[in-house]
Formats: C-alpha cells, sequence, structure tokens
C-alpha cells in the first residue's frame, strides 16, 4: 500500500498568511494526487486534482504542486473561511490512501 | 444538482450486520465509478470500498475484506455496502463519494451516515 505523510498535522496562522501543507508518498504516484478540505461537522470538499488543477469554484489562492512522491497545498493569502482541516489523498493505485490529515487553526 | 444521499447506520453489537445505502440523484449513475469512505469520530478519512460503473469490478480495504460487500442497482440510481461481523473498531461516519475524472479524484461526498458498533 502506498502511505501518505502530511506535514504539518498542524499549525496555527493569521489571515492574511501563506500557509503551506507538504504531502509525501511513499513511492511515486505521478500526478494522481488530490487535496480535500473540510470544515467541523462538514462534509470534505475536493480543491485540487491531479496535483495542480483547481476544482471549480474554488478561489485562486489556493494552488497545487509536485510530482512524483513530493506535492504542496498552497493558500497564498490565509482567509477566515480557510481555517479547516486538509487531505491528500492517492488515486495512482488501490487503497485509495489519505494522508492524517492538517489542522489549520487561527493564531 | 447532484445529490448522494445516505442511509441505514444506527447502532448495532459487535458480530452484527447492518447494510448501507446510498440513492443518487442528479447525475448518470452507470457512468460512474463509486466509493464508501468512512471517518471514525475526531479521526481522519479512510478508504472503504470501490465499485465501477457496472458493477463488474471491486476493491476493498484489507480492514474490511471479508467481511464487506459493496454492490450496486444502476437501474434504481443506488450503491449499497453490506456490513457483516461488525466490529467497535468500525464505528464510523460512512461517506457515499463519487470519483470523477481521468485522476480519479473523489468530487462529490454524501453528508455521511453514522454507524456504533457498541455492546
Amino acid at each position: 500500500d502506498i502511505q501518505m505523510t502530511q506535514s504539518p498535522s498542524s499549525l496555527s496562522a493569521s489571515v492574511g498568511d501563506r500557509v503551506t501543507i507538504t504531502c509525501r508518498a511513499s513511492q511515486t504516484i505521478l500526478t494522481y494526487l488530490s487535496w480535500y478540505q473540510q470544515k467541523p461537522g462538514k462534509t470534505p470538499k475536493l480543491l485540487i486534482y491531479a496535483a495542480s488543477s483547481l476544482q471549480s469554484g474554488v478561489p485562486s489562492r489556493i494552488s497545487g504542486s509536485g510530482s512524483g512522491t513530493d506535492f504542496t497545498l498552497t493558500i497564498s493569502s490565509l482567509q477566515p473561511e480557510d481555517f479547516a482541516t486538509y487531505y491528500c489523498q492517492q488515486s495512482f493505485s488501490t487503497p485509495r490512501t489519505f494522508g492524517q490529515g492538517t489542522k489549520v487553526e487561527i493564531k | 444538482e447532484v445529490q448522494l444521499v445516505e442511509s441505514g447506520g444506527g447502532l448495532v453489537q459487535p458480530g452484527g450486520s447492518l447494510r448501507l445505502s446510498c440513492a443518487a440523484s442528479g447525475f448518470t449513475f452507470s457512468s460512474y465509478e463509486m466509493n464508501w469512505v468512512r471517518q471514525a469520530p475526531g479521526k481522519g478519512l479512510e478508504w472503504v470500498s470501490y465499485i465501477s460503473g457496472s458493477g463488474t469490478l471491486v476493491y476493498y480495504a484489507d480492514s474490511v475484506k471479508g467481511r464487506f460487500t459493496i454492490s450496486r442497482d444502476n437501474a434504481k440510481n443506488s450503491l449499497f455496502l453490506q456490513m457483516d461481523s461488525l466490529r467497535a473498531e468500525d464505528t464510523a461516519l460512512y461517506y457515499c463519494v463519487r470519483e470523477w475524472g481521468s485522476y480519479d479524484s473523489f468530487d462529490y461526498w454524501g453528508q455521511g451516515t453514522l454507524v456504533t458498533v457498541s455492546s
């Protein structure tokens, strides 16, 4: 199975900050990488697919990059609605594995 | 509008069974692969099972293999998860999830149905 490791597990940031979350796969997944946002009590929402493609309706301050084993989710200027938990997920092979999540909290 | 509505969750004793259902609408159900993903209370996301559009190809997480069975009824736009030999560690919110695109992302999620395994 492919293991997905996110870092950090949590972070505190202020509105307007640039935030970067990393995700590392235990073996190459090419660009079969998605990012999801989950707010408390809500369902996960697809933000990024194919490592760097922005899902329709997602604000352009959110971006993804990477290929192979190392990936990054960046929020260029953190907004109040961005405080949530973020998950990466690989779809290169089954089982479809998720990272453990990164909780973005208000400083 | 795409909608996925799960049902069938509840409280069950260890060793018991439950059948989850997911009613899909707003898209051509048979054209999409579907998944079940679960989330234990306060924990992260765990993929559980996959089924192809025709229903002929299925996959399971090792943690549920041999105990859970995924199926679908394309005529009724419905997805199912038969859960047998339930364990305490199966306690979670179970999401019905649509798989989309060339990179197999999960683009639509239901609201989830809660399964609690406890004596």
